[in-house]
């Protein structure tokens, strides 16, 4: 059974530029989250989504956002890059509401 | 007061011992609890997941709850250098949505 995977693994991009991450969940699973973690901050959460539905969203700006697709892959989207959004982008899915997660390898993303 | 407190080690061990990871938290409304691990550029994997005070065993890994003094703890018996990995404790929020809340995890490194 494929487990959830993130695309692409390492992407370096320049500070103003915006990037896009693509997870795709384990088979059957709804619902997908994506964290940010970084060494100062840890694993932050960022949003969840249900059945194409954003459930919750973390604390970040503006620029971070995301959707998610009838098949259930997600993408999520951050614009305008500064040097603080360096960091390991983890996706996790889930069956729904009440299932444990299962996360991502990641994509490490650099911006400079 | 932060929400999680974890302690951040590095802690270092010799093989075949008894380890001890802890999380103190102040969100009385955290009803599950969580203990994931992350090796090295992977993502995090689920270890345990428990609701109820007391004790929950899986093989060589133990999960404590107190409810009463909001502290959390994973023991691992017999060690193995294996088990050397990052240790995150996490808690589901309430609402239905299933947003973790991540403590900053403790590096173990157990030595052959």
């Amino acid at each position: 059974k494929a487990g959830v995977t993130q695309t692409p693994r390492y992407l370096i991009k320049t500070r103003g530029q915006q990037v896009t991450l693509s997870c795709s969940p384990i088979s059957g699973h709804r619902s997908v989250s994506w964290y940010q973690q970084t060494p100062g901050q840890g694993l932050q959460f960022l949003f969840e989504y249900f059945s194409e539905t954003q459930r919750n969203k973390g604390n970040f700006p503006g620029r971070f956002s995301g959707r998610q697709f009838s098949n259930s892959r997600s993408e999520m989207n951050v614009s305008t890059l500064e040097l603080g959004d360096s960091a390991l982008y983890l996706c996790a899915s889930s069956l729904g509401p009440g299932g444990g997660y299962t996360f991502g390898s990641g994509t490490r993303l650099t911006v400079v | 007061q932060k929400e999680v407190e974890q302690d951040p080690g590095p802690l270092s061990v010799p093989e075949g011992a008894i380890v001890s990871l802890n999380c103190t938290y102040s969100n009385s409304a955290f009803q599950y609890f969580m203990w994931y691990r992350q090796y090295s550029r992977k993502g995090p994997e689920l270890l345990m997941y428990t609701y109820s005070s007391g004790n929950k065993e899986d093989g060589r890994f133990t999960a404590q709850v107190d409810k009463s003094s909001k502290y959390i703890s994973l023991f691992i018996r017999d060690s193995q250098p294996s088990d050397s990995a990052t240790y995150l404790c996490a808690f589901p929020t309430q609402g239905g949505s299933e947003k973790l809340v991540f403590g900053k995890g403790t590096k173990l490194t157990v030595n052959p």
